[in-house]
């Protein structure tokens, strides 16, 4: 059984580096989601993308925020000039196409610290 | 605009006994509504969702919830709580149509032995 799988799964990161997060939805989906998990809430919407369209960003996603999925299969999240306030997971999530009620499966998130 | 609440940010239960956590939400057209469990440092493993047609939902690991739409309330019960049912769990709610899902903050359920 494959599932949502990302990489790294901790990163610890200085404040002011750029870093860069990969998932790798399950095969048959073409919609992905990133969401950010801050310490004692729950996630919060980043992005969407359909196949390799990016079809939905929240304001959250400041200018120094930047996802990609070339070719509709995996994509990454970029963070450039890393702040404190960054530190959180970050989780993907893959579904696949049709109507907005399928399941969104979620990867194990990659966790985030910035020091 | 979309939002949850989830009433308790922790609960605390005996095994065996009931199960109950509190979700309220609002949603300017129907909604899907879901439930969520987090163990630590996992992701997010759906429980339940309710779509369209019966209100109780029934999902894994013997949990359930009812969409009440005159209480815009979904909350998630289980008879008999087990250890291994000590996780973070979250309600959500999308639009229908739409992609974006809502979270609460969620509610630490923690089951005494």
């Amino acid at each position: 059984d494959t599932g949502v799988s990302q990489d790294p799964r901790h990163k610890i990161t200085k404040r002011g580096q750029n870093v860069t997060f990969r998932c790798d939805p399950i095969s048959e989906h073409n919609r992905l989601y990133w969401y950010r998990q801050t310490l004692g809430q729950g996630p919060e919407f980043l992005t969407y993308f359909q196949n390799e369209a990016q079809l939905e960003k929240s304001r959250l996603l400041s200018d120094r925020f930047s996802a990609e999925r070339p070719k509709g299969s995996f994509s990454t999240l970029e963070i450039q000039r890393t702040e404190q306030g960054d530190s959180a997971m970050y989780l993907c999530a893959s579904s696949r196409e049709g109507d907005s009620a399928y399941e969104q499966y979620f990867g194990p998130g990659t966790r985030l610290t910035v020091t | 605009a979309q939002s949850v609440t989830q009433l308790g940010s922790h609960v605390s239960v005996s095994e065996g006994a009931l199960v109950l956590l509190r979700c309220n939400y609002s949603s300017s057209v129907p909604p899907y509504l879901f439930w969520y469990v987090q163990y630590p440092n996992q992701g997010l493993q759906l429980l339940l969702k309710y779509t369209t047609g019966a209100t109780l939902v029934k999902g894994i690991n013997g949990f359930e919830a009812e969409f009440k739409k005159s209480e815009t309330s979904f909350h998630l019960t289980k008879p008999s709580a087990h250890m291994s049912d000590a996780a973070e769990y979250f309600c959500a709610v999308r639009n229908t149509g739409g992609f974006k899902t809502i979270f609460g903050a969620g509610t630490r359920l923690f089951v005494k032995a």
